[in-house]
């Protein structure tokens, strides 16, 4: 059974530039979430994507977006890049919305210059 | 906004002996929790989950106990071994309806064990 996997590992950008981050799904699940996790803190949602859809949304301005393929794969997008965006971005992955647990890739680490 | 919060930033433990991790909850629709760990460079692993129908749940060497009454959720590892330093998070989902379907983490406690 492969994991959640993402990519890059590492990034770095600078203010007011576009990034696009990358999420493969655990086998067998069709449901992606993103989360923020700043140095020291627990992750913060972002969003979540079910068939390929936006299924809810945490407390984030709207140049963070994203997208779910037929794969069940996702990106996350953000535009404008601010220094505050510097974190590491973590997707999880779920059989079905609701209950269930949600497993963890290792994460992208964004730098903003 | 209500959060997840747990109550010791650092817990330190002798190898061998038991572990608990505590957690306080404020939000009353919660109706699941989970438990990770985090390992450094990692992203959160699971560990056990838990649904506010039932206030125990047993995996292997971890237990954990919800008392709604008091809105306390605790982390219980037998016999810690030198893998188990990491930090935990706690982490709780309203009932769904309320809009978004992601999970609420506390800060986190890193366990450290010692030889």
């Amino acid at each position: 059974e492969t994991g959640v996997t993402q990519s890059p590992t590492h990034l770095i950008k600078t203010r007011g530039q576009q990034v696009t981050l990358r999420c493969s799904s655990q086998s067998g699940h069709n449901t992606v979430s993103w989360y923020q996790q700043a140095l020291g803190q627990g992750p913060q949602f972002i969003f979540q994507y079910y068939r390929e859809e936006e299924n809810g949304r945490g407390n984030f301005p709207p140049r963070f977006s994203g997208l779910q393929f037929p794969n069940y794969s996702s990106e996350l997008n953000v535009n404008a890049l601010e220094l505050d965006d510097s974190a590491l971005y973590l997707c999880a992955s779920s059989l079905v919305p609701g209950n269930q647990p949600q497993h963890f890739g290792d994460g992208t680490r964004l730098s903003i210059l | 906004g209500e959060s997840v919060g747990l109550h010791l930033p650092t817990l330190s433990v002798q190898e061998g002996d038991n572990s608990i991790i505590n957690c306080a909850y404020s939000n009353s629709a919660s109706d699941y929790f989970i438990w990770y760990k985090q390992e450094s460079g990692k992203g959160p692993q699971f560990i056990i989950d838990i649904r506010s129908n039932m206030d125990k749940r047993q995996g292997q060497r971890v237990t954990v106990l919800l008392n709604k009454t008091v809105k306390h959720l605790s982390l219980q590892i037998a016999a810690t071994q030198p893998g188990d330093s990491a930090v935990y998070f706690c982490a709780e989902k309203p009932l769904r309806g309320g809009g978004a379907d992601g999970l609420t983490f506390g800060k986190g406690t890193h366990l450290i064990i010692q030889p």
